[in-house]
């Protein structure tokens, strides 16, 4: 099975700054196949990105992602009010398991 | 749009069997999946069935014990959860798989609640 470790757990930031999440697999993933996705209190996950780098349709162009192998990332370049939330990378190259989270509050 | 449905309260040891109705788009044509979350507790994939249900797959921590299954007339997915114990007590999320086996969810129910409690 492929662990995925988050890190931070907690990021504290200012609406504006930038947001930078990592998500380290414990074996390379193939094709670059991570996932990421936010959720906030009471709702489902939304998927952000697939393909390590690829925005889902009518997700803000502040999101991007980037990495490969085993060490993959997301970042938003300016934060909004709407973007404080739990965000997971999934990894589904090998079978798919998930990371254990970063939560990213307002500061 | 995807709708959980079945969830609740049973005795460890019970059984449940929750259900998913699909609509807006055709869901004969995608695998399918169920994915978990215990309270306060990120996400854990669960299982996932092929479009014709010839093809299933288990996390190991159910294997045996749940079964996924699918009825593309109906256009529903089904979990039918047996010997359930505590650690099962989560929210059970029904997800549309984008294109392969393992991929990306790109559309997800708004969850079923179940807690498996004496």
């Amino acid at each position: 099975e492929i662990v995925l470790t988050q890190s931070p757990g907690t990021l504290s930031l200012s609406p504006g700054e930038r947001a930078i999440f990592s998500c380290r697999a414990s074996q390379s993933v193939r094709a670059n196949h991570i996932a990421w996705y936010q959720q906030k209190p009471g709702q489902a996950p939304r998927p952000l990105m697939y393909g390590a780098s690829i925005r889902v349709t009518g997700i803000p162009d502040r999101f991007s992602g980037s990495g490969s192998g085993t060490d993959f990332t997301l970042t938003i370049s300016r934060l909004e009010p709407e973007d404080f939330a739990v965000y997971y990378c999934q990894q589904y190259g090998t079978s798919t398991t998930f990371g254990q989270g970063t939560k990213l509050e307002i500061k | 749009q995807l709708v959980e449905s079945g969830g609740g309260l049973v005795q460890p040891g019970g059984s449940l069997r929750l259900s998913c109705a699909a609509s807006g788009f055709t869901f004969s044509t995608y695998w399918m999946g169920w994915v978990r979350q215990a309270p306060g507790k990120g996400l854990e994939w669960v299982a996932n069935i092929k479009q014709d249900g010839g093809e299933k797959y288990y996390v190991d921590s159910v294997e045996g014990r749940f079964t996924i299954s699918r009825d593309n007339a109906k256009n529903s997915l089904y979990l039918q959860m047996n010997s359930l114990g505590v650690e099962d007590t989560a929210v059970y999320y029904c997800a549309r798989s984008q294109l392969l086996a393992y991929d990306v969810f790109n559309m997800w129910g708004q969850g079923t609640m179940v807690t498996v409690s004496s």
